[in-house]
């Protein structure tokens, strides 16, 4: 079974950009969690679905991310304008129920210069 | 909010030595969760804990969830280099809320 897919698996970009980074959960998931992880803060908790609604954006750090689930299969983090300390490893996993394992993609490596 | 602390934050060990990495929560927990991630991999489930002072073994690793349900540790007997990564534990404060991740225990293995 394929697993959660994340792209773009790395990315470089200039201040000032837009950034999408995509996410497709794992068939017949649920739940769908968006996590930024930093030397310095650890795993945090971005944003998360259930049943394609967001129920948490507590986490998300401003106005400029956003994010979006259209259906099941498909989810997007979108950060506008993009900034230097926005680089980090973005995670994007998804479960059968809210309280269930987590099942992670291999992540989306950003570098803002 | 709901904070989970985890320490030690690194943890140097020879090989054959035991290892624990403790966690603990600022409110009681639905269940707990543990992670284990590879340096440059991404976070990997290892166990769900949700009964108040239970204990899971999955060979040489033993995991304990507190009676108060608000701790948790995982222990290592006679460690392997294969076991060298970050180990996260993750509270679940019940439904509605997502998985709070602890910051992670690395672990070091020198043979």
């Amino acid at each position: 079974d394929a697993g959660v897919i994340q792209s773009p698996r790395h990315e470089v970009t200039e201040m000032g950009q837009e950034v999408t980074l995509r996410c497709k959960p794992i068939s017949g998931h649920n739940s769908l969690f968006w996590y930024r992880q930093t030397m310095m803060r650890g795993l945090e908790l971005l944003i998360y679905f259930n049943n394609n609604v967001p129920i948490d954006d507590s986490g998300m750090p401003e106005d400029r991310f956003s994010a979006k689930m259209p259906n099941a299969s498909f989810s997007t983090l979108k950060i506008q304008p993009s900034e230097p300390r926005d680089s980090a490893v973005y995670f994007c996993a998804s479960s059968y129920s809210e309280t269930g394992e987590l099942f992670f993609g291999e992540g989306s490596r950003l570098t803002v210069l | 909010g709901q904070q989970v602390m985890q320490i030690p934050q690194y943890q140097h060990v020879q090989e054959g030595e035991d290892f624990t990495t403790y966690c603990n929560s600022s409110t009681t927990l639905s269940n707990i969760q543990w992670y284990k991630q590879r340096p440059g991999g991404h976070p990997v489930f290892l166990i769900q804990l949700v009964k108040s002072g239970e204990v899971k073994k999955q060979k040489r690793l033993t995991f304990q969830f507190g009676e108060a349900k608000k701790n948790s540790s995982l222990h290592i007997t006679a460690t392997q280099t294969t076991d060298v990564g970050t180990y996260f534990c993750a509270g679940h404060p019940g439904s509605g809320y997502a998985l709070n991740f602890g910051k992670g225990t690395s672990l070091l293995v020198t043979p």
